[in-house]
């Protein structure tokens, strides 16, 4: 059974820090997301990534995945209070594309 | 594109009440899929649809959940009778085919069952 688990599951941190959310997996992966949901809201997509060493930057927020280390990371820059959010990664298994496991999710919370 | 669009947005009911939720997914977007998020149980998946046919229904908690898809634009998910422990956000996501690509959210079914 595919478990996904993020670290942390809370954070607080102040404007301009870095900071970084980690994801774990238990087995082998083709495709891993993040995604960000705001209080009340439905979740947005940001990132797809889908081989061994992909990086993807938007803005303040890059994901990279190691598909070795089944891991993956969400590195924040220079935080701001819009990124105030819940972040999930969402990994796909058994080669179809609708089995989807999330984690529980990284509570972000960008104070000035 | 008016994205993913879930009916009722809040639905406030009573144990042993039917209940049913509508989707309407992304034109042209050929899976179509429900999940549920909880604070304890977090996001999870349901059911999902691969051109308007039930692929994988192992998330569906018990019988009295069951989810159509009679057409390619309308998807429903009912709950009969409701229990108060199947209050939840109840969300609807589409996506096209194809490796990688993203499912798209509706913005959720608040559901309480008293």
């Amino acid at each position: 059974e595919l478990k996904v688990e993020q670290n942390p599951l809370f954070l607080s941190m102040q404007e301009g820090k870095n900071y970084t959310i980690y994801c774990n997996y238990s087995t082998t992966s083709d495709r891993l997301y993040w995604y960000r949901q705001d209080p009340g809201k439905s979740l947005e997509s940001l990132f797809v990534l889908l081989s061994n060493g992909a990086v993807k930057q938007e803005g303040r927020l890059m994901a990279s995945l190691d598909t070795k280390a089944r891991l993956s990371t969400l590195h924040i820059t220079a935080a701001v209070h819009d990124l105030s959010a819940t972040y999930f990664c969402a990994v796909s298994y058994g080669g179809s594309q609708g089995n989807l496991i999330f984690g529980k999710g990284t509570k972000l919370s960008v104070k000035p | 594109d008016a994205g993913v669009i879930q009916s009722p947005r809040h639905e406030v009911t009573e144990m042993g009440q039917e209940v049913t939720l509508r989707c309407k997914p992304i034109s042209g977007h050929d899976y179509l899929f429900w999940y549920r998020q909880t604070m304890m149980r977090g996001l999870e998946l349901l059911i999902y649809f691969n051109n308007n046919v039930p692929i994988d229904d192992s998330g569906m908690p018990e019988d009295r959940f069951s989810a159509k898809m009679p057409n390619a634009s309308f998807s429903t998910l009912k709950i009969q009778p409701s229990e108060p422990r199947d209050s939840a956000v109840y969300f609807c996501a589409s996506s096209p085919s194809g490796i990688g690509l993203i499912q798209y959210f509706g913005a959720g079914t608040r559901l309480s069952v008293l």
